[in-house]
């Protein structure tokens, strides 16, 4: 089955930097990549998506970027601001039915 | 509109007991997923519903764990006998066609059970 890895564990950055976690994944037929956030205690929320077609996607301080050669996409956060505070979970879609694999999470601490 | 929702927020329960986890999907989703975070862990699928019927249980952990969903709306998982490795959040997603093109999952809350 998928196997989705997750880098790194913990990250923490200065208010105003940027951030970058990265995600690999083993199967190639895989075809959609999208990245949730999740607050202490909240749902996880979609913040960003990326579909097996595309290299790269921006939304704002956001962006995403897809190497299907290599089998592993990232996310950017930039100029990050405390309320970027939070756990990142990647995810990967292999099957037609939508279900998703996750990695194991990134806690992101943003200090001002 | 109104997003995903579950109950009970939080189950507290004694090893071997019975438990029962609801779910109220987007209306008009017709995929409804079921995944469990254990605590500092990523989400872990358990079963996945198109209509009323589910293709892929792949994700129970084992026999003690069903889940059936009703007019392709609400869903419950059931966990018989539950055992202190069943305590998690249970989360229920779901996304208007599942593999289709408009397949953004939409998560609930989240139920928070612990087994004594």
């Amino acid at each position: 089955g998928e196997n989705v890895e997750q880098h790194p564990s913990t990250l923490s950055v200065q208010e105003g930097d940027s951030a970058v976690i990265k995600c690999t994944y083993s199967d190639s037929a895989s075809n959609y990549f999208p990245w949730y956030k999740q607050e202490l205690g909240k749902r996880p929320q979609l913040i960003i998506d990326i579909r097996s077609n595309v290299g790269e996607k921006k939304d704002q301080r956001i962006a995403v970027t897809l190497n299907k050669t290599a089998k592993h996409f990232s996310l950017h956060i930039t100029e990050t601001q405390p309320e970027d505070s939070a756990v990142y979970f990647c995810a990967v879609r292999t099957d037609s039915w939508g279900k998703l694999q996750f990695g194991a999470g990134t806690q992101v601490v943003v200090t001002p | 509109g109104a997003g995903v929702s579950q109950s009970p927020s939080n189950k507290v329960t004694e090893k071997g007991k019975d438990v029962e986890l609801r779910c109220d999907p987007i209306s008009g989703h017709t995929a409804l997923y079921w995944y469990r975070q254990s605590l500092g862990q990523g989400l872990e699928f358990l079963i996945y519903f198109q209509g009323n019927s589910a293709p892929d249980k792949s994700g129970l952990p084992s026999d003690r764990f069903s889940a059936e969903r009703t007019g392709g709306s609400v869903s419950t998982l059931t966990i018989q006998r539950t055992q202190q490795e069943d305590s998690a959040v249970y989360l229920c997603a779901s996304s208007l066609f599942g593999g289709g093109i408009k397949e953004t999952q939409y998560f609930g809350p989240g139920t928070r059970l612990l087994v004594l």
